[in-house]
Protein backbone atom coordinates (compact mmCIF):
# COMPACT_ATOMS: atom_id res chain seq x y z
CA UNK A 1 0.00 0.00 0.00
CA UNK A 2 1.17 3.82 0.01
CA UNK A 3 3.36 4.86 2.20
CA UNK A 4 3.63 8.45 4.30
CA UNK A 5 6.63 9.17 6.35
CA UNK A 6 6.61 11.87 8.77
CA UNK A 7 9.03 13.24 10.53
CA UNK A 8 10.40 14.13 13.72
CA UNK A 9 7.75 11.60 15.60
CA UNK A 10 8.28 13.80 18.56
CA UNK A 11 9.99 17.27 19.60
CA UNK A 12 10.02 19.27 22.24
CA UNK A 13 11.07 22.77 21.94
CA UNK A 14 11.22 26.33 23.92
CA UNK A 15 8.38 28.62 23.91
CA UNK A 16 8.86 30.97 20.87
CA UNK A 17 11.09 28.64 18.94
CA UNK A 18 9.57 27.22 15.12
CA UNK A 19 9.29 23.53 14.63
CA UNK A 20 9.30 22.26 11.30
CA UNK A 21 7.41 19.16 10.52
CA UNK A 22 7.91 16.90 6.92
CA UNK A 23 5.53 14.36 5.53
CA UNK A 24 6.75 12.65 2.53
CA UNK A 25 5.00 10.18 0.02
CA UNK A 26 7.33 7.24 -0.67
CA UNK A 27 5.91 5.36 -3.24
CA UNK A 28 3.43 7.38 -5.07
CA UNK A 29 2.99 10.98 -5.87
CA UNK A 30 0.56 12.93 -4.10
CA UNK A 31 -1.43 15.84 -5.58
CA UNK A 32 -2.64 16.38 -2.27
CA UNK A 33 -1.39 16.15 1.38
CA UNK A 34 -3.73 17.41 4.52
CA UNK A 35 -2.65 17.76 8.26
CA UNK A 36 -4.60 16.89 10.97
CA UNK A 37 -4.60 17.91 14.64
CA UNK A 38 -5.58 15.29 17.21
CA UNK A 39 -6.47 16.33 20.75
CA UNK A 40 -5.73 13.45 23.50
CA UNK A 41 -9.00 10.84 22.47
CA UNK A 42 -10.70 12.81 20.34
CA UNK A 43 -10.81 12.76 16.85
CA UNK A 44 -8.60 14.47 14.02
CA UNK A 45 -9.50 17.75 13.17
CA UNK A 46 -8.37 19.18 9.50
CA UNK A 47 -6.09 21.65 9.76
CA UNK A 48 -5.37 22.77 6.11
CA UNK A 49 -5.04 21.45 2.55
CA UNK A 50 -2.21 21.13 0.07
CA UNK A 51 -2.14 21.00 -3.29
CA UNK A 52 1.38 20.82 -4.97
CA UNK A 53 2.54 24.06 -6.24
CA UNK A 54 -0.42 26.29 -4.94
CA UNK A 55 -0.79 27.95 -1.15
CA UNK A 56 -2.83 25.80 1.11
CA UNK A 57 -5.98 26.36 1.94
CA UNK A 58 -7.25 26.56 5.96
CA UNK A 59 -9.89 25.40 7.62
CA UNK A 60 -11.79 27.65 9.52
CA UNK A 61 -10.18 29.09 12.80
CA UNK A 62 -7.22 27.74 12.10
CA UNK A 63 -4.07 30.86 11.62
CA UNK A 64 -2.40 30.56 8.46
CA UNK A 65 0.42 33.00 9.77
CA UNK A 66 1.26 30.97 12.63
CA UNK A 67 0.76 27.09 10.63
CA UNK A 68 2.63 27.44 7.22
CA UNK A 69 2.05 25.12 4.69
CA UNK A 70 4.44 24.61 1.85
CA UNK A 71 4.00 22.00 -0.65
CA UNK A 72 7.19 22.58 -3.07
CA UNK A 73 6.86 18.74 -4.80
CA UNK A 74 4.63 15.83 -5.35
CA UNK A 75 6.34 14.00 -2.83
CA UNK A 76 6.87 16.23 0.31
CA UNK A 77 4.77 19.03 2.20
CA UNK A 78 6.16 20.61 5.54
CA UNK A 79 4.27 22.23 8.15
CA UNK A 80 6.24 24.97 10.17
CA UNK A 81 4.81 26.22 13.64
CA UNK A 82 5.44 29.45 13.77
CA UNK A 83 6.30 31.11 17.29
CA UNK A 84 4.86 28.00 19.09
CA UNK A 85 3.59 28.56 22.53
CA UNK A 86 2.65 25.72 25.26
CA UNK A 87 -1.04 25.52 23.80
CA UNK A 88 0.50 24.81 20.63
CA UNK A 89 1.34 21.50 22.19
CA UNK A 90 -0.52 18.82 20.13
CA UNK A 91 -0.63 15.28 17.76
CA UNK A 92 0.19 16.48 14.31
CA UNK A 93 -0.67 14.16 11.87
CA UNK A 94 -0.35 14.61 7.59
CA UNK A 95 -2.07 12.26 5.03
CA UNK A 96 -2.15 12.09 1.55
CA UNK A 97 -4.18 10.93 -1.58
CA UNK A 98 -2.47 8.21 -3.28
CA UNK A 99 -2.86 5.59 -5.94
CA UNK A 100 -4.90 5.18 -9.16
CA UNK A 101 -7.83 4.40 -10.25
CA UNK A 102 -10.41 5.17 -6.98
CA UNK A 103 -7.27 4.41 -4.57
CA UNK A 104 -6.48 8.43 -5.51
CA UNK A 105 -9.69 9.22 -3.07
CA UNK A 106 -8.09 7.38 -0.14
CA UNK A 107 -6.23 8.92 2.20
CA UNK A 108 -2.68 7.37 3.59
CA UNK A 109 -1.56 8.96 6.70
CA UNK A 110 2.13 9.40 8.06
CA UNK A 111 2.60 8.15 11.72
CA UNK A 112 2.24 11.64 13.28
CA UNK A 113 4.08 14.42 15.09
CA UNK A 114 3.88 14.72 18.92
CA UNK A 115 4.45 18.41 19.55
CA UNK A 116 5.54 19.34 22.84
CA UNK A 117 6.50 23.16 23.44
CA UNK A 118 7.91 24.04 27.11
CA UNK B 1 -26.58 16.14 14.31
CA UNK B 2 -23.34 14.74 13.10
CA UNK B 3 -22.46 14.04 9.84
CA UNK B 4 -20.88 10.78 10.90
CA UNK B 5 -22.14 8.86 14.04
CA UNK B 6 -19.86 6.21 15.97
CA UNK B 7 -20.30 4.79 19.32
CA UNK B 8 -17.11 5.68 21.32
CA UNK B 9 -17.34 2.33 23.21
CA UNK B 10 -15.67 1.71 24.70
CA UNK B 11 -15.84 -1.85 23.18
CA UNK B 12 -14.19 -4.89 25.49
CA UNK B 13 -14.01 -8.20 24.30
CA UNK B 14 -12.24 -11.39 25.02
CA UNK B 15 -10.41 -12.75 23.04
CA UNK B 16 -11.36 -14.53 19.83
CA UNK B 17 -14.54 -12.78 19.87
CA UNK B 18 -16.29 -11.00 16.55
CA UNK B 19 -16.28 -7.82 17.04
CA UNK B 20 -18.52 -5.49 15.56
CA UNK B 21 -17.68 -1.90 14.64
CA UNK B 22 -20.61 0.65 13.28
CA UNK B 23 -21.24 3.85 11.88
CA UNK B 24 -24.27 6.17 10.54
CA UNK B 25 -23.80 8.58 8.40
CA UNK B 26 -26.39 11.07 6.90
CA UNK B 27 -24.82 12.93 3.49
CA UNK B 28 -26.21 10.50 0.72
CA UNK B 29 -23.63 11.80 -1.57
CA UNK B 30 -21.00 9.94 0.38
CA UNK B 31 -19.42 7.45 -1.86
CA UNK B 32 -16.07 5.81 -0.71
CA UNK B 33 -16.03 4.59 3.02
CA UNK B 34 -13.13 3.39 5.37
CA UNK B 35 -12.00 1.85 8.05
CA UNK B 36 -8.99 3.25 9.82
CA UNK B 37 -6.99 1.52 13.05
CA UNK B 38 -5.36 3.93 15.04
CA UNK B 39 -2.58 2.74 17.69
CA UNK B 40 -2.25 4.95 21.10
CA UNK B 41 0.15 8.14 19.65
CA UNK B 42 0.61 6.89 16.19
CA UNK B 43 -1.50 7.70 12.91
CA UNK B 44 -4.59 5.91 11.37
CA UNK B 45 -3.87 2.89 9.46
CA UNK B 46 -5.80 2.21 5.94
CA UNK B 47 -7.38 -1.32 6.91
CA UNK B 48 -9.65 -1.50 4.38
CA UNK B 49 -12.27 1.11 1.96
CA UNK B 50 -15.26 0.40 0.08
CA UNK B 51 -16.97 2.56 -3.19
CA UNK B 52 -20.63 2.66 -3.07
CA UNK B 53 -22.70 -0.19 -1.49
CA UNK B 54 -21.52 -3.65 -0.75
CA UNK B 55 -19.11 -6.27 1.09
CA UNK B 56 -15.32 -6.37 1.20
CA UNK B 57 -13.50 -9.18 3.15
CA UNK B 58 -9.64 -8.84 3.68
CA UNK B 59 -8.32 -11.40 6.00
CA UNK B 60 -9.89 -11.31 9.20
CA UNK B 61 -11.53 -8.10 8.38
CA UNK B 62 -15.07 -7.57 6.51
CA UNK B 63 -16.44 -4.10 5.30
CA UNK B 64 -20.09 -3.59 5.19
CA UNK B 65 -21.74 -0.77 3.76
CA UNK B 66 -25.31 -0.45 3.03
CA UNK B 67 -25.70 2.89 1.50
CA UNK B 68 -30.36 2.95 1.48
CA UNK B 69 -29.86 2.52 5.39
CA UNK B 70 -26.49 4.97 5.30
CA UNK B 71 -24.89 2.59 7.64
CA UNK B 72 -21.63 1.02 7.93
CA UNK B 73 -19.81 -1.76 9.87
CA UNK B 74 -16.77 -3.14 10.55
CA UNK B 75 -16.66 -6.93 11.70
CA UNK B 76 -13.49 -8.28 12.57
CA UNK B 77 -13.19 -12.24 13.23
CA UNK B 78 -11.27 -13.89 15.33
CA UNK B 79 -9.92 -10.58 17.56
CA UNK B 80 -6.44 -10.93 18.49
CA UNK B 81 -5.16 -8.15 21.61
CA UNK B 82 -2.80 -6.74 19.00
CA UNK B 83 -6.36 -5.69 17.47
CA UNK B 84 -6.83 -3.47 20.81
CA UNK B 85 -6.72 0.59 18.74
CA UNK B 86 -9.11 3.19 18.43
CA UNK B 87 -10.87 2.16 15.23
CA UNK B 88 -12.04 5.57 12.87
CA UNK B 89 -14.47 5.16 9.78
CA UNK B 90 -14.17 8.00 7.59
CA UNK B 91 -16.35 8.66 4.05
CA UNK B 92 -15.85 11.18 1.33
CA UNK B 93 -17.77 12.24 -1.36
CA UNK B 94 -16.94 12.50 -4.99
CA UNK B 95 -17.33 15.10 -7.95
CA UNK B 96 -18.94 13.86 -11.47
CA UNK B 97 -15.71 13.27 -13.08
CA UNK B 98 -15.38 10.43 -9.51
CA UNK B 99 -12.49 12.56 -7.60
CA UNK B 100 -12.96 13.06 -4.16
CA UNK B 101 -13.29 16.69 -3.31
CA UNK B 102 -10.54 15.86 -0.61
CA UNK B 103 -11.77 16.26 2.79
CA UNK B 104 -12.70 13.17 5.23
CA UNK B 105 -16.07 13.32 7.24
CA UNK B 106 -14.67 10.83 10.32
CA UNK B 107 -16.59 9.32 12.73
CA UNK B 108 -15.67 9.82 16.36
CA UNK B 109 -13.80 6.21 16.52
CA UNK B 110 -14.55 3.59 18.66
CA UNK B 111 -11.98 2.42 21.80
CA UNK B 112 -11.96 -1.36 21.57
CA UNK B 113 -9.58 -3.54 23.74
CA UNK B 114 -9.46 -7.07 23.46
CA UNK B 115 -8.04 -8.97 26.45
CA UNK B 116 -6.58 -13.01 26.11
Amino acid sequence: GAVVSQHPSWVICKSGTSVKIECRSLDFQATTMFWYRQFPKQSLMLMATSNEGSKATYEQGVEKDKFLINHASLTLSTLTVTSAHPEDSSFYICSANGGAGGAKNIQYFGAGTRLSVL
Amino acid sequence: QKEVEQDPGPLSVPEGAIVSLNCTYSNSAFQYFMWYRQYSRKGPELLMYTYSSGNKEDGRFTAQVDKSSKYISLFIRDSQPSDSATYLCAMTSVDAGGTSYGKLTFGQGTILTVHP
